[in-house]
């Protein structure tokens, strides 16, 4: 069974850094593209970074293109985004999500983890 | 504001067929292959439909995909009180190097 579980949210003060976590189990991590979407409270999806098999190909949404970066370690199945200078908008769940191509968002998704900017 | 635009509610009655569009632009839905997605109250998002019109194994038939140009839709069939969710559209955007999801479409099944 394909498990995403995601962590490392909590409450931090604008300005301040977090690292999110995923961890992959039940399928073969390093075939798949890896996401991270996600969704402030009462609103809807937003796309934030995906990154390739192997970590060769990067992509953010230009929200967070210079604070946040997205990386992988095949060997421990994990995920990570790490982000820096956070803002109150930046207030959201964060789901990881694989997926086989650069163009999907996900088709498997965590549970997501409640990530709140505010001092 | 999203740049796929959907709209923001949709109904029906139960064994009715409504249909939810998504417009796009060229280097979006007209470049690329679209995505629906489920989204349970209080649940993470479920992959519905992928490259415009397949369903992912154990998505029911009622639920169906379609694009034509830069606009996308889509579609439930023999509507059930359980399909009440948000859906989102979602395609890749070949300028923005980044993928956009619609601003999502809440279903009610009166």
């Amino acid at each position: 069974e394909v498990q995403l579980v995601e962590s490392g949210g909590g409450l931090v003060q604008p300005g301040g850094s977090l690292r999110l976590s995923c961890a992959a189990s039940g399928f073969t991590f390093s075939s798949y593209w890896m996401n991270w979407v996600r969704q402030a409270p009462g609103k809807g999806l937003e796309w934030v970074a995906n990154i390739k098999q192997d970590g060769s190909e990067i992509y953010y949404v230009d929200s967070v293109k210079g604070r946040f970066t997205i990386s992988r370690d095949n060997a421990g199945n994990s995920l990570y985004l790490q982000m820096n200078s956070l803002r109150a908008e930046d207030t959201a769940v964060y789901y990881c999500a694989r997926a086989l191509y650069y163009d999907n968002a996900g088709d498997n998704w965590g549970q997501g983890t409640l990530v709140t900017v505010s001092s | 504001q999203s740049v796929l635009t959907q709209p923001p509610s949709a109904s029906g009655t139960p064994g009715q067929r409504v249909t939810i569009s998504c417009s796009g632009g060229r280097s979006n839905i007209g470049s690329n292959y679209v995505y629906w997605y489920q989204q349970l109250p209080g649940a993470a998002p479920k992959l519905l439909i992928y490259s415009s019109d397949q369903r992912p194994s154990g998505v029911p038939d009622r639920f169906s995909g379609s694009k034509s140009g830069t606009s996308a839709s889509l579609a439930i069939s023999g509507l059930r009180s359980e399909d009440e969710a948000d859906y989102y559209c979602a395609a890749w955007d070949d300028r923005l190097y980044s993928t956009l999801f619609g601003g999502g479409t809440q279903l009610t099944v009166l």
